[in-house]
């Protein structure tokens, strides 16, 4: 079945634990992306990454890290994660080119920092 | 000025009627729109897209688009109870990166 799949769906942690949320894909994509999702906020792109080794800066990519060694894998890294980072994250992907915007989500992860 | 502006609603419509989701931008470079449907506690899904000026229909949807005034709409025709849910409205920008609207939540009244 074709799927973005995200790890872990919930995630309770202290300020200042690294953690890290893995997202993997298997339609042999070559777009990824990470969103945040609060409420009255809508979506809001973290980091995306166009091909392997090729990531860039979205909106909001402060306190945030990402890294993309194989294609089919585009993890988030929260180095130390603060109660502002308390959200819905989700991973994206699509066959990138024109069709980039055609994503395809992961369930989401719900991460609350304490 | 948000890039990308949706009426958050609630939207209740019964049903069978029309459900008009409306959406407008900012940049007036914006190449593609497109109409995300979210289920509560669900991530978001691809329902529709368009690039030009005009209609493009796929089934009970139709979505519209006015690049002269900067808007973007979304109909759904004969709606159901299942059609309830928050529609994100997304646009490339000048900048080719996808913008999303906050979401208009809809709910169809049996």
């Amino acid at each position: 079945e074709a799927q973005v799949t995200q790890n872990p769906r919930y995630l309770i942690t202290v300020t200042g634990k690294k953690l890290t949320v893995t997202c993997s894909q298997n339609m042999n994509h070559e777009y990824m992306s990470w969103y945040r999702q609060d409420p009255g906020l809508g979506l809001r792109q973290i980091y995306y990454s166009m091909n392997v080794e090729v990531t860039d800066k979205g909106d909001v990519p402060e306190g945030y890290k990402v890294s993309r060694k194989e294609k089919r894998n585009f993890p988030l890294i929260l180095e130390s994660p603060s109660p502002n980072q308390t959200s819905l994250y989700f991973c994206a992907s699509s066959f990138g080119g024109r069709g980039r915007e055609k994503l395809f989500f992961g369930s989401g992860t719900q991460l609350s920092v304490l | 000025q948000k890039e990308v502006e949706q009426n958050s609603g609630p939207l209740s419509v019964p049903e069978g009627a029309i459900a008009s989701l409306n959406c407008t931008y900012s940049d007036r470079g914006s190449q593609s729109f497109f109409w995300y449907r979210q289920y509560s506690g669900k991530s978001p899904e691809l329902i529709m897209f368009i690039y030009s000026n005009g209609d493009k229909e796929d089934g009970r949807f139709t979505a519209q688009l006015n690049k002269a005034s900067q808007y973007v709409s979304l109909l759904i025709r004969d709606s159901q109870p299942s059609d309830s849910a928050t529609y994100l409205c997304a646009v490339t920008g000048s900048a080719r990166q996808l913008t999303f609207g906050s979401g208009t939540q809809l709910t169809v009244l049996p």
